[in-house]
């Protein structure tokens, strides 16, 4: 499903950089979030947007901030990265007028090194 | 809080043979639950919803309160279905998700 999109698809970075993972999305939604993916750990939350004036906490945000640049945007930041977020994210994206089905990105497979 | 466990982390089975992929639930209210699907190289993707009470690709699953489980079940598992699953609960409709672990399925030839 083109109508959610990442950049970057995978990206290498050292300890201590500051790195922005951005989403886009055509499909019209409000709802916007972040999850990580860790093998044996499933999906778990980073932040989610119910729309652009709101940003909540998920389950791990520590180390983690975001932005809601508009309704189609929406940007994780990891201020100052560690290896132990070395992770598959993925983006997500859902209307809550419609069946509030969760339209998934491709993912960014970042690695800290 | 919520909390969702999918107890198999991996799940093998021949093509053909039945298949039943577990989820367990905690959550004091009614929750909402769904099950996603992510093939090889593909988007994690929504494959049913329980207030559907609908059958995807074969697979149906039912919500068993006294039990708090949402297992997945397909009786004749095809080479097709390998994929990883994950079982997720919503508090209330138009609320957040809380995923499972994901249980990696093989379906052997």
């Amino acid at each position: 499903d083109a109508d959610v999109t990442q950049t970057p698809r995978n990206r290498i970075t050292k300890t201590g950089k500051r790195i922005m993972l951005e989403c886009s999305q055509t499909k019209g939604h409000d709802r916007m979030y972040w999850y990580r993916q860790d093998p044996g750990l499933g999906l778990r939350l980073i932040y989610y947007s119910f729309d652009v004036k709101d940003i909540n906490k998920g389950e791990i945000s520590d180390g983690y901030s975001v932005s809601r640049q508009a309704q189609a945007k929406f940007s994780l930041s990891l201020e100052s990265a560690i290896p132990n977020q070395t992770a598959l994210y993925f983006c997500a994206t859902s209307n809550p007028r419609g069946r509030d089905e969760q339209y998934f990105g491709p993912g960014t497979r970042l690695t800290v090194t | 809080a919520q909390r969702v466990t999918q107890p198999e982390k991996l799940l093998s089975v021949f093509k053909g043979a039945p298949v039943e992929l577990k989820c367990n639930y905690s959550y004091s209210g009614s929750p909402e639950l769904f099950w996603y699907v992510q093939y090889s190289r593909q988007r994690l993707q929504l494959l049913l919803r329980h207030i559907s009470r609908e059958s995807i690709k074969g697979f149906t699953a039912d919500l068993n309160k006294g039990e708090t489980s949402f297992h997945l079940k397909k009786p004749f598992a095809q080479e097709e279905d390998s994929a990883m699953y994950y079982c997720a609960l919503s508090a209330t409709s138009g609320s957040r998700l809380t995923f499972g672990e994901g249980t990696q399925l093989t379906v052997n030839p």
